[in-house]
């Protein structure tokens, strides 16, 4: 089974807190991504990586980073939280060209 | 960007066939067409995809037109557990990006 493993399925955080969103997956895939969701809004992405310490900006970067040290973990940074960063946030990862995976999310809430 | 445009929802009685409509005008030659859904509080789950033949899985079937600017899901005899969001992507197979419009949303209907 393909395995793709969030670090936190619920999170509360206060406003101006640095948050860190972590993503392993198991299947030695070359690209990782981060998406929120928002009611009406479906899935934005925020940030992919396509190899080790490599990373491309999606649609709605601002406010966040990421950082892929290694190739099966994928991190999301929020370097101060706001209450607009409130969301479910996604990780997912593929080979190139072929269908992506995706974790089951981690609701944040920015308080 | 989103290339896709979707229902924003849809109704299908149990047992019957879901016909999930996509319009994809602007796909290039080299792009594929990519279904996924999304249960509520799940992640989204691949469901099929396919270029310009139509092509059947265990879950469905993606029937693409000749021109290949739309495409239809379908869902053969929809259960309750379909109910669901359903996404359609036009992504290059060698590219890396997945960019997810707002989807359709699925009622199964007992």
């Amino acid at each position: 089974d393909v395995k793709v493993t969030q670090s936190s399925r619920y999170l509360v955080k206060r406003t101006g807190e640095k948050v860190f969103l972590e993503c392993v997956q198991d299947m030695d895939h070359e690209n990782m991504f981060w998406y929120r969701q928002d009611p009406g809004l479906g899935l934005r992405l925020i940030y992919f990586s396509y190899d080790v310490k490599m990373k491309e900006k999606g649609d709605i970067p601002e406010g966040y980073s990421v950082s892929r040290e290694k190739k099966e973990r994928f991190s999301l940074i929020l370097e101060s939280a706001s209450t607009n960063q409130t969301s479910m946030y996604l990780c997912a990862h593929s080979w190139r060209g072929t269908e992506a995976f995706f974790g089951q999310g981690t609701r944040l809430t920015v308080v | 960007d989103a290339k896709t445009t979707q229902p924003t929802s849809m109704d299908c009685a149990e047992g019957r066939a879901a016909n999930l409509p996509c319009n994809h005008s602007t796909i290039s030659g080299n792009e594929y067409v990519y279904w996924y859904r999304q249960i509520h509080s799940q992640g989204p789950q691949y469901i099929i995809h396919g270029l310009k033949n139509n092509e059947t899985n265990e879950m469905a079937s993606l029937i693409i037109t000749e021109d290949r600017k739309s495409s239809t899901l379908i869902l053969p005899h929809a259960t309750l557990r379909d109910t669901a969001v359903y996404y359609c992507i036009v992504r290059l197979n060698t590219g890396n990006q997945f960019y997810f419009g707002t989807g359709t949303s699925l009622t199964v209907i007992p």
